[in-house]
């Protein structure tokens, strides 16, 4: 699976929108961008994924470059529980290749 | 999202005992699971793929007589440490995906920590 790049740590004001870059700059044609977030001592919880076009649900949007090999997330209005490290992972999709492969992820901080 | 349960949520064994962690898929079946270990301010790393109804398959480094993985149902898996150290405190946290592909992420348990003293 691609290798991809985050920032270590950031920080964002309650409410404002945080946006969290990854660069996947190797990202194969068949691989999907992931996002998970893991809250302190909890389980990652999966946020997002995407191949090429941008996605929303009701956690976060997806912002893919044409070219692929950046991605953004985006929680529209953070709060002080979205204070979690977030990891973007690409990997090829479809059955067979389930396999996660963590990187150092970014510690993402609401501030007050 | 799909749920998966891990039991228990943390354990404290002492030393040379074992220790066996379950992890279930609670709405759906999973063909194959998966075993992270997470050291302190580290990533997930991964352990094993556990199949169901065969051997697991272990990543290099991880000793798979110390780690005993059984995937009986494509509902449970099961973690044993055997002969636990210090050195095998650990976050334990399995995940699974839906073998019939109604999602296609994989979802987590809730980890477990495991002390040994």
């Amino acid at each position: 699976d691609a290798k991809t790049t985050q920032p270590t740590s950031m920080d964002c004001a309650e409410g404002r929108a945080a946006n969290l870059p990854c660069n996947h700059s190797t990202i194969s044609g068949n691989e999907y961008v992931y996002w998970y977030r893991q809250i302190h001592s909890q389980g990652p919880q999966y946020i997002i994924h995407g191949l090429k076009n941008n996605e929303t649900n009701e956690m976060a949007s997806l912002i893919i470059t044409e070219d692929r090999k950046s991605s953004t997330l985006i929680l529209p209005h953070a709060t002080l529980r979205d204070t979690a490290v977030y990891y973007c992972i690409v990997r090829v999709g479809g059955f067979g290749n389930e396999k996660l492969t963590f990187g150092t992820g970014t510690r993402l901080t609401i501030i007050p | 999202g799909a749920v998966v349960s891990q039991h228990p949520s943390w354990v404290i064994c002492k030393s040379g005992t074992s220790v066996k962690i379950e992890c279930r898929s609670l709405d759906f079946q999973a063909t194959t699971m998966f075993w992270y270990r997470q050291f302190p301010k580290q990533s997930l790393m991964l352990m094993a793929t556990s199949n169901e109804g065969s051997k697991a398959t272990y990543e290099q480094g991880v000793e798979k007589d110390k780690f005993l993985i059984n995937h009986a149902s494509l509902t449970l898996s099961t973690l044993t440490v055997t002969s636990a150290h210090p050195e095998d405190s650990s976050f334990y946290i399995c995940s699974a995906r839906d073998r019939a592909g109604w999602y296609t992420e994989a979802f987590f348990g809730q980890g477990t920590r495991l002390t040994v003293v």
